[in-house]
């Protein structure tokens, strides 16, 4: 039972390059998020999933897209870097998108030149 | 949407002191608090979560209070030890509204003097 994953673990990218951010959970888990974590900002919501098949905007989507491509993985697409989107992002699952414990990935560096 | 305020930023304590973070929020609707902890390089992790109907919750060394009327919430641990050396989040949750999800506080950065 690995939790939930995340590829690739650190990645640098030029400006106005793009790439896609890779999350799965195994836990039978109905909701799916992605936050990014910045020095002194604490975690902020980009995208979360309630279930599958739907997805809606958190905090800071802008710049960002994300797909639900099954129950099991979530992922989160940067269609045009900058060096803003330079953040540590994480995925994170839970049983159902209220009042549940969320269940965080390992964290993907991302650094954006 | 919900704000979440932390305080304060940076707590240093001596070992087998105890240790007090506080958070406020702004939405009334609010109705799940939970406390993650996240070491250096490390993923974030529950340590503890306190829901709108309940007051205090206790957990060995760590507990909870919940003040729904001033909206606030604080984290105590008591007889600190090295290891809860780390970075605490707290968050507030509410359903519905198109908001789903959490809002974290900015982090208390907790360092236990030996």
């Amino acid at each position: 039972n690995a939790g939930v994953t995340q590829t690739p673990k650190f990645q640098v990218l030029k400006t106005g390059q793009s790439m896609t951010l890779q999350c799965a959970q195994d836990m039978n888990h109905n909701s799916m998020y992605w936050y990014r974590q910045d020095p002194g900002m604490g975690l902020r919501l980009i995208y979360y999933s309630a279930s599958e098949g739907t997805t809606d905007k958190g905090e800071v989507p802008n710049g960002y897209n994300v797909s639900r491509l099954n129950k099991r993985e979530f992922s989160l697409r940067l269609e045009s870097a900058a060096p803003s989107q330079t953040s540590v992002y994480f995925c994170a699952s839970s049983r159902q998108v209220s009042q549940e414990t969320q269940y965080f990935g390992p964290g993907t560096r991302l650094l954006v030149l | 949407g919900e704000n979440v305020e932390q305080h304060p930023s940076t707590l240093s304590v001596q070992e087998g002191d105890s240790a007090v973070i506080k958070c406020t929020y702004s939405d009334s609707a609010s109705n799940y608090f939970p406390w993650y902890k996240q070491e250096l390089g490390k993923r974030p992790q529950l340590i503890i979560d306190i829901r709108s109907n309940v007051g205090e919750k206790k957990d060995q060394r760590i507990a909870v209070t919940l003040n729904k009327t001033a909206k606030h919430f604080s984290l105590h641990i008591t007889e600190t030890q090295p290891e809860d050396s780390a970075v605490y989040f707290c968050a507030a949750s509410i359903r519905g509204g198109g908001a789903d999800g959490l809002t974290f506080g900015k982090g208390t950065h907790l360092i236990i003097q030996p």
